[in-house]
């Protein structure tokens, strides 16, 4: 069964560097998503992202983060300079449709320190 | 805004007995409901889904869900819990409205945990 993956597991990194968190969305699937699960919080929705470009992004999608597909089978979420509050797992997700289920990859844990 | 309330932040039962996780929903239309299930250090897992279709929905492991639009409510249960059921369940909305993309928004979650 085709699924979501996501590298790597866990990246840890220093305050005010540059983090890219790789994803590869399920083959046929057109709608890609990143959501964001700080400790012990819910998980919360980033940005989506549908034919080459951003479709909507939370507020938490600040001038820190980008997103970009850069080959037709990579989905990635940058964060240019990392603060101690991104510590998080992060979370694609991708789907066919957006009015179907989305499915989710296990996800790369996120330490800043 | 769409919003969801799981009410409950961790719900115990034994084993056997029967599982309600609760969740209620805001939305001013129709919403596209799910029920995730994210066992410990692993990602989330669609358990079942409501987009409108019969009002009792059955998801993976016996779980099953009822959309009571009168009571804004998508009730997670199942009749006989199993050990193995033990994970943090999330209720989610999804924004398929205004030209939103499907973005779901999540309730807080409801940690199970089952007794022997």
């Amino acid at each position: 069964e085709p699924e979501v993956t996501q590298t790597p597991s866990h990246q840890v990194t220093q305050m005010g560097q540059e983090v890219i968190l790789r994803c590869v969305p399920i083959s046929n699937h057109l709608y890609f998503y990143w959501y964001r699960q700080i400790l012990g919080q819910k998980v919360e929705f980033l940005v989506s992202f549908y034919n080459n470009e951003i479709s909507e992004k939370s507020e938490i999608f600040d001038d820190q983060f980008s997103v970009e597909r850069p080959d037709g089978s990579n989905f990635t979420l940058k964060i240019r300079s990392t603060k101690l509050e991104d510590s998080a797992m992060y979370f694609c997700a991708s789907t066919r449709d957006s009015m179907y289920e989305q499915y989710f990859g296990p996800g790369t844990r996120l330490t800043v320190t | 805004a769409q919003s969801v309330t799981q009410l409950g932040s961790h719900v115990s039962v034994s084993e056997g007995a029967l599982v309600l996780l609760r969740c209620n929903y805001s939305s001013s239309v129709p919403p596209y409901l799910f029920w995730y299930v994210q066992y410990p250090n692993q990602g989330l897992q669609l358990l079942l889904k409501y987009t409108s279709a019969a009002t009792l929905v059955k998801g993976i492991n016996g779980f099953e869900a009822e959309f009571k639009k009168s009571e804004t409510s998508f009730h997670l249960t199942k009749p006989s819990a199993h050990m193995s059921d033990a994970a943090e369940y999330f209720c989610a909305v999804s924004e398929i409205y205004g030209g939103s993309q499907g973005n779901l928004i999540f309730g807080k979650g409801t940690k199970l945990s089952v007794k022997p």
